[in-house]
């Protein structure tokens, strides 16, 4: 059974400040890991993928890998109040599987 | 970026009857769209894989019978909801999968059966 487990939050952080969201995963197999974001009442939105060790940034963004760890996490640099959201952390298998297991979500508080 | 859009975006109809909910990727092909059913604070719950020319594969426990899902061509995918009972109410999203790697989520149709 595949599992990803991610702190439900809520994580409050002023604004400015970094928010750190942090995932593991149980499937030592999984090949590709997503951050989504979702806006209350609103459908998921991707805003980072990483598939190899390591970090990626993209703007305010950065995802962190460590496959060895299980471990997935992103950082917001500079957080906004329109950062306030729920963090999904998702991931696909291998084996050719595109459905995503999805975490529970991290819900974010950025304070002003 | 990745476009994937969704209508209606809110249907309320009467029990017993049927709602068709359109899911379009609007800047690229998608073999693959995925439908999912949120309730409140709840996580997203995958119902159905949909792949463009064949039969979409359903979740455990999803009625395939109820929720009937067309993917006629490579930017157009469709959920009906069958008889559609108050419990059906929920928040349906698609997403449609781009270059085999990312998936992109759609709006989102909000259905309220009365």
């Amino acid at each position: 059974q595949k599992e990803v487990e991610q702190n439900s939050g809520p994580l409050s952080v002023p604004e400015g400040a970094i928010a750190s969201l942090n995932c593991t995963y149980s499937d030592r197999v999984s090949q590709s890991f997503f951050w989504y974001r979702q806006y209350s009442g609103k459908s998921p939105e991707l805003i980072m993928s990483i598939y190899s060790n390591g970090d990626k940034e993209d703007g305010r963004f950065t995802a962190q890998l460590n496959k060895a760890s299980q471990y997935v996490s992103l950082l917001i640099r500079d957080s906004q109040p329109s950062d306030s959201a729920t963090y999904l952390c998702a991931l696909t298998s291998g084996a050719g599987s595109y459905q995503l297991t999805f975490g529970k979500g991290t819900k974010l508080s950025v304070i002003p | 970026g990745a476009v994937v859009s969704q209508h209606p975006s809110w249907v309320i109809c009467k029990s017993g009857t049927s709602v068709k909910i359109e899911c379009r990727s609007l800047d690229f092909q998608a073999t693959t769209m995925f439908w999912y059913r949120q309730f409140p604070k709840q996580s997203l719950m995958l119902m159905a894989t949909s792949n463009e020319g064949s039969k979409a594969t359903y979740e455990q426990g999803v009625e395939k019978d109820k929720f009937l899902i067309n993917h006629a061509s490579l930017t157009l995918s469709t959920l009906t909801v069958t008889s559609a009972h108050p419990e059906d109410s929920s928040f349906y999203i698609c997403s449609a999968l781009r270059d085999s790697y990312e998936q992109y989520f759609g709006p989102g149709t909000r259905l309220t059966v009365t």
